[in-house]
């Protein structure tokens, strides 16, 4: 069965500081692919960055890095210069290639930027 | 602007009443889906569906409802609401049915209260 796993149900970090959130994920899929979202109040949600399984590299999007360990089963998400406006709530995701119908989220995140 | 929109963005109904969330996406996207979000839990696929006229169940599917006749739209049927349903409702859409790489656009949610 597919599982994501986020352990950190609320983080505080300082503004322009560096943070990392955490996501560990269990699947019997060899190719998939995993996703970090930021859940603001408002309530949209905002897709921030991907990465596939067989990437060599690991996916960076402006701020937004991704710090995949395959091995490990982990994907942590890295905010680098934390600004107030990151304070919000990060689900990690992910989708199989062979089961590609569904996604499945983890419990979030909630971060929270200190000034 | 390419987007999806559902409505409404809130809705306090009571138990036993019949009622449908719209969904539309103009992004001539072939995936949609339907997700709630409870606090601690993420969020949890409802529904899917691959294109017109094919949709299949999600995780939670019990108590819902939906059809996929036209492309754009997916609307979510609640049958006989249950204050068990109480949630926050997401539509969500993404460009490939069958690519893990494909993100999920997510509309603005609709949050609904059962009493």
């Amino acid at each position: 069965a597919q599982k994501i796993t986020q352990t950190q149900p609320g983080m505080f970090v300082q503004e322009k500081e560096a943070v990392t959130l955490d996501c560990t994920y269990d699947t019997s899929d060899q190719s998939y692919g995993l996703f970090w979202y930021k859940q603001p109040s408002s309530g949209e949600m905002i897709f921030l960055i991907y990465q596939g399984s067989y990437d060599e590299q690991n996916a960076t999007e402006g701020r937004y890095s991704l710090n995949f360990q395959k091995a490990r089963k982990s994907a942590n998400l890295v905010i680098s210069a934390s600004q107030l406006g990151d304070s919000a709530m990060y689900f990690c995701a992910m989708r199989g290639f062979y089961n590609f119908n569904k996604f499945y989220f983890g419990s979030g995140t909630k971060l929270n930027v200190k000034p | 602007e390419a987007q999806v929109t559902q409505n409404p963005r809130y809705l306090i109904t009571v138990t036993g009443k019949k009622l449908t969330v719209t969904c539309s996406q103009n992004m001539n996207h072939e995936y949609m889906s339907w997700y709630r979000q409870d606090p601690g839990l993420g969020l949890r696929q409802i529904y899917y569906s691959m294109n017109v006229e094919v949709t299949d169940k999600g995780d939670v599917p019990e108590g819902y409802k939906v059809s996929r006749k036209e492309k754009r739209n997916f609307p979510l049927i609640l049958e006989s609401p249950s204050p068990n349903q109480t949630s926050l409702y997401f539509c969500a859409s993404s460009l490939s049915a069958g690519a893990a790489n494909s993100p999920l656009h997510f509309g603005n949610g609709t949050r609904l209260t059962v009493t």
